[in-house]
């Protein structure tokens, strides 16, 4: 089992869509959880921390599940900037283990 | 504030050559790291540095790669000899200190992307 997995992808959605990504992580000992994009062809960009509350930025929203080790990134109204992928990051120990991505693809 | 800077951007080389990057950190950050990204796939933490400190190289293949940070700031992550499936893009990243569940963010430069023929 891979220690984080997401959704396959791509995700090809309409402007204005809303769209869910989902990871799960294998190791219940991880600490923290972050989401990061990455363009095409350009490095990762921290989006966002993800919270056991919950946490809200903009039309992005992060959700954290311990019990279930479920975490996931809910995009509201979706823009053709956001195009992108998207990776669920999960920090082990004081090291980053990063899924493979999700790909997201906005269509005017 | 300048990021993480990376070089070259490109570079093409045949099996068994060697290869070397370079990567500057944000000023002020201590921490830095190299991570391999083959197409498709997330990064993957090959070595991390704590000033000139190796903290983590669990995962570096030893018998082809190697790494330095002999002033605690510039870093060079060098391949010797290379195959073809090193062909991939190594991104350097840095990050002020921080461990366990008080990690920092990292700060990721443009990457290296290297093809092997």
């Amino acid at each position: 089992r891979k220690e984080v997995e997401q959704d396959p992808g791509p995700f090809n959605v309409p402007e204005g869509a809303t769209v869910a990504f989902n990871c799960t992580y294998s190791n219940s000992a991880s600490q923290s959880f972050f989401w990061y994009r990455q363009d095409c062809r350009k490095e990762p960009k921290l989006l966002m921390s993800v919270y056991s509350s919950g946490n809200e930025d903009g039309r992005f929203t992060a959700q954290l599940n311990r019990a279930s080790q479920y975490i996931s990134l809910l995009i509201r109204d979706s823009k053709l900037s956001d195009s992108a992928t998207y990776l669920c990051v999960v920090n082990q120990g004081g090291k980053l283990i990063f899924g493979q991505g999700t790909e997201l693809s906005v269509k005017p | 504030e300048a990021g993480v800077a990376q070089s070259p951007r490109y570079k093409i080389i045949e099996k068994r050559q060697s290869v070397a990057f370079w990567c500057n950190p944000i000023s002020g950050h201590a921490t830095l790291y190299w991570y391999q990204q083959i197409l498709g796939q997330g990064p993957k933490l090959l070595i991390q540095f704590q000033n000139n400190g190796v903290v983590d190289d669990s995962q570096l293949p030893k018998d082809r790669f190697s790494a330095e940070r002999l002033k605690g700031v510039d870093s060079t992550l060098k391949i010797q000899p290379a195959k073809l499936e090193d062909s991939a893009v190594y991104l350097c990243a840095s990050s002020l200190p921080g461990s366990g569940a008080s990690l920092s963010a990292q700060y990721f430069g443009p990457g290296t992307r290297l093809l092997v023929l």
